[in-house]
């Protein structure tokens, strides 16, 4: 089946540490996206990328790294820059046809102490 | 800098009614895209229904259509025969042009109550 896996579900880090989130579509989509969750903030755009080697900053990005070295993958590192880094993070990723169809990963909680 | 707003953070209906979610945006741009997007207690996000902002006529997806006045910078989501399956949070969410970038509203939480 054709979709967008985030692994692991939960994943738990010391303060201090930097942690990789894994994102991964068989959609063959172009574009990829990670946002960050909090409770009553809805969902803020972390980075984006359009098409392979190339990524944008979205609205949030500081303490934040990505690459996409492949179509298929789009990791998220959360820096120790990252000042409040505990949250539920979402993958998604689009084809360019069809505008705004972005199709969502399951996510990862985040927790760090 | 365009803005999505939902003023109703919760809500709850009775199975089987018709419920109406509120969502009003902030534009100067002329095209553009708006959604509604639901996200169940499993956390999967899933586009629900989409409006071009060029096409008059109201968007339906089965028991889901919408209320589009774009002098009024108004979306709403209407939900007919409502279902406990329907209870999400759910986002509306503004694209400007062909920009990938989407915004989100703070959300919507639906009971449905058998």
């Amino acid at each position: 089946d054709g979709g967008i896996t985030q692994s692991p579900k939960y994943l738990f880090r010391k303060e201090g540490q930097n942690v990789t989130l894994s994102c991964e579509q068989n959609l063959n989509h172009d574009a990829m996206y990670w946002y960050r969750q909090d409770p009553g903030q809805g969902l803020r755009l972390i980075y984006y990328s359009q098409i392979v080697n190339d990524f944008q900053k979205g609205d949030i990005a500081e303490g934040y790294s990505v690459s996409r070295e492949k179509k298929e993958s789009f990791p998220l590192t959360v820096t120790s820059a990252q000042k409040n880094p505990t949250a539920f993070y979402l993958c998604a990723s689009s084809i360019s046809r069809k505008v705004g169809e972005q199709y969502f990963g399951p996510g990862t909680r985040l927790t760090v102490t | 800098a365009q803005t999505v707003t939902q003023s109703q953070p919760e809500m709850s209906v009775q199975e089987a009614e018709t419920v109406t979610l509120s969502c009003t945006y902030d534009t100067s741009e002329n095209n553009y895209y708006l959604f509604w997007y639901k996200q169940p207690p499993s956390r999967q996000m899933i586009l629900v229904i989409r409006q071009e902002a060029y096409k008059q006529q109201n968007a339906t997806e089965n028991r889901f259509s919408v209320n589009f006045q774009k002098a009024a910078k108004s979306f709403s989501l209407k939900i007919s025969d409502s279902q406990l399956g329907d209870t999400a949070m759910y986002f509306c969410a503004f694209m400007k042009g062909r920009d990938d970038k989407i915004i989100f509203g703070k959300g919507t939480r639906l009971h449905i109550l058998p």
